[in-house]
């Protein structure tokens, strides 16, 4: 079955500066790629998506880019802001969604 | 719209005790999934349905069974909880082939579980 690898586990950075977090998938069937952010004590939500046939998308202070050859796809913050520190979460979906195991991202003032 | 609804927020329960938890949803979403939540693993499939009638094995199926009796409906209950499955329970739903067409599940607020 599908496998989804996710790195960092864990990372800071400084308010202003940029964040990348790395998603790889085992199943090259898989065609959707969603991330999700998830706030202490909160649900999952939806921040951003990708669908196999693109190759980078964009939402304003948020973008995903994707390597169905390599089978990879990242999540890019720019201008982070302390809101922004959460757990986030990709996955990958073909039947069903298989997550990764989460980054937890700081932000620091 | 309530959206996804999740029942109870927080329950304690002692070894070997059962329970239900509770999923519902307003959006007629034909496919319905259980995941549990534990630290640094991220969300793993317990079960899931893709209409009334239907339901399926996801990852860690084992100790838990569901039904769907209705497209609102899918509960996950716990026939003898055990300490290992202490942690928190999320129920999504989302059309049929959202996974595959490229649309998003939708989370309820979660049920914390402790599990003594």
């Amino acid at each position: 079955g599908e496998n989804v690898e996710q790195h960092p586990s864990t990372l800071s950075v400084q308010e202003g500066d940029s964040a990348v977090i790395k998603c790889t998938y085992s199943d090259s069937a898989s065609n959707y790629f969603p991330w999700y952010k998830q706030e202490l004590g909160k649900r999952p939500q939806l921040i951003i998506d990708i669908r196999s046939n693109v190759g980078e998308k964009k939402d304003q202070r948020i973008a995903v880019t994707l390597n169905k050859t390599a089978k990879h796809f990242s999540l890019h913050i720019t201008e982070t802001q302390p809101e922004d520190s959460a757990v986030y979460f990709c996955a990958a979906a073909k039947e069903n969604f298989v997550f990764g195991p989460g980054t937890r991202l700081s932000v620091l003032p | 719209n309530a959206g996804v609804t999740q029942t109870p927020k927080f329950q304690v329960l002692k070894t070997g005790q059962s329970m239900t938890l509770q999923c519902a949803q307003d959006m007629n979403h034909e496919y319905m999934s259980w995941y549990r939540q534990d630290p640094g693993m991220g969300l793993r499939l317990i079960h899931y349905s893709v209409g009334a009638g239907i339901t399926d094995q996801g990852e860690v199926p084992n100790g838990y069974n569901v039904s769907r009796s209705t497209t609102e409906d899918f509960p996950l209950r716990l026939l003898s909880a055990a300490p290992s499955q202490t942690s928190v329970y999320f129920c999504a739903s989302s059309y049929w082939g959202a996974a595959s067409g490229g649309e998003t599940q939708y989370f309820g607020p979660g049920t914390r579980l402790l599990v003594l």
